[in-house]
């Protein structure tokens, strides 16, 4: 079974603080995606990577910036945490084919 | 650009009988459609997937069919047991091949 180890699982941060949120993956896949969720918007994409040092911009990547140091490991990064950053945040894995997405429990911000 | 759409946000039913939940899709590539559950504080997880036209495919009891005529991925079971309860998220890939696009989810409650 694909492993996608997420953390912290749940955070409280302050306005304008910075977040980072971590992915680990074993899957050894290419691919590594970070999806937002919120009440009616479903899953929206942020940045994907499907290389170490580059990374790539989804649909919202406003406010977000992503990094992958290595092929298992992919951050986001809330410079300046906003109110309206609080949300569950998703990270998922895939091979090169992306036919199947591997996602990670997930992370409960909260930004107060 | 690709988009997928879910129109129904909520559906209770009761147990024993027939759902159906609709998604539609716009794109101008050959598309990959996919259905994913959502089961209450869980990751999302493949349920089936198809980019094959007019062809059914099942798993777990669910099925769905693939339209390319009316651009339409229709999830179905006959029976729905109240372990179905969970948000169903309808994606495409279409012009970006390695990225899914997730529709806004509908929530399936069933009861007694």
């Amino acid at each position: 079974e694909a492993a996608v180890t997420q953390s912290p699982r749940s955070k409280v941060a302050v306005t304008g603080g910075k977040v980072t949120l971590s992915c680990h993956q074993t899957n050894n896949h290419d691919y590594m995606y970070w999806y937002r969720q919120d009440t009616g918007h479903g899953l929206r994409l942020i940045h994907y990577s499907y290389v170490a040092d580059s990374t790539e911009k989804g649909d919202i990547p406003d406010g977000y910036k992503a990094s992958r140091p290595s092929q298992e490991n992919f951050s986001l990064i809330l410079e300046l945490a906003s109110l309206s950053q609080t949300a569950v945040y998703f990270c998922a894995s895939s091979d090169v084919w992306g036919n199947t997405l591997y996602f990670g429990a997930g992370t409960r911000l909260s930004v107060l | 650009g690709d988009s997928v759409t879910q129109t129904e946000g909520l559906v209770t039913l009761t147990k024993g009988l027939p759902v159906m939940l609709n998604c539609t899709y716009q794109t101008t590539y050959s598309p990959f459609l996919f259905w994913y559950v959502q089961h209450l504080n869980e990751a999302p997880k493949l349920l089936l997937k198809s980019s094959t036209d007019n062809k059914r495919t099942e798993h777990q009891g669910f099925y769905a069919t693939l339209h390319k005529s009316s651009s339409s991925f229709h999830l179905q079971k006959s029976s729905v047991q109240l372990s179905d309860s969970a948000l169903y998220f309808c994606a495409l890939k279409g012009s970006n091949y390695n990225v899914l696009y997730f529709g806004s989810g509908t929530k399936l409650t069933v009861e007694p």
